[in-house]
């Protein structure tokens, strides 16, 4: 079946230092739709970006990631971390019966 | 641009008790959804609605009960709550697979 796997439970990092986040996914779909939510303390998740199109960067508020089949993979990474960068990460996939696949989620601590 | 309401934002009932949450959108999305979510943990979908009056059992449907009974509105059921469960019950609605998410109810069990 459809399914998510996001490796790290808790990344922490130093302010400056790049992020990169693991997800990848397994899927009978020949062509996924991969998502990234972000969910800050006491909110709720959010969608921070998403891809159609395999080997195609897609970027938002400072964070890219890029959808390669090959390696069924959708990392999450940005260049300089933040301390308001410090949140819970979704990695996400829907089936075509509308349902979203998460993964378990990485909680992204920045420390100055 | 559009909002979901769930209510009541804070919910606190008794070991036993039959407990009901409401999710509302104007987005006017077909399809609204029901998550879990401990502390410090991730979203375990409970109930997902495709459409009024359809429902679809997510991996953690026992033990909850759940109404579509409009397209705007997505109802959840604790059918006998546990006692000392805490948890936030999180709705959603989404369009073109992207999921839009309510504020929560924090649901205490005493």
């Amino acid at each position: 079946g459809d399914s998510v796997t996001q490796t790290e439970g808790l990344v922490t990092l130093t302010e400056g230092l790049p992020v990169m986040l693991n997800c990848t996914y397994q899927t009978i779909y020949s062509n996924p739709f991969l998502f990234w939510y972000v969910q800050h303390l006491n909110e709720s998740p959010r969608l921070l970006l998403k891809s159609f199109t395999d080997n195609k960067r897609t970027e938002h508020q400072g964070f890219h990631a890029t959808l390669h089949k090959s390696s069924s993979s959708f990392h999450l990474q940005k260049s300089s971390a933040q301390l308001s960068d410090s949140a819970l990460y979704y990695c996400a996939l829907p089936n075509s019966n509308n349902r979203i696949f998460f993964g378990d989620g990485t909680q992204l601590v920045v420390k100055p | 641009g559009g909002i979901i309401t769930q209510t009541p934002k804070f919910l606190i009932g008794q070991e036993g008790q039959k407990l009901t949450l409401k999710c509302q959108q104007n987005f006017n999305h077909d399809t609204m959804y029901w998550y879990r979510q401990d502390s410090g943990k991730g979203l375990r979908l409970i109930y997902y609605s495709i459409t009024e009056n359809d429902l679809q059992k997510g991996d953690l449907s026992e033990g909850y009960d759940a109404s579509r009974e409009k397209k705007s509105s997505f109802s959840l059921t604790v059918t006998s709550a546990q006692k000392n469960e805490m948890a936030v019950f999180l709705c959603a609605s989404s369009i073109s697979n992207e999921q839009f998410f309510g504020p929560g109810t924090r649901l205490t069990v005493l």
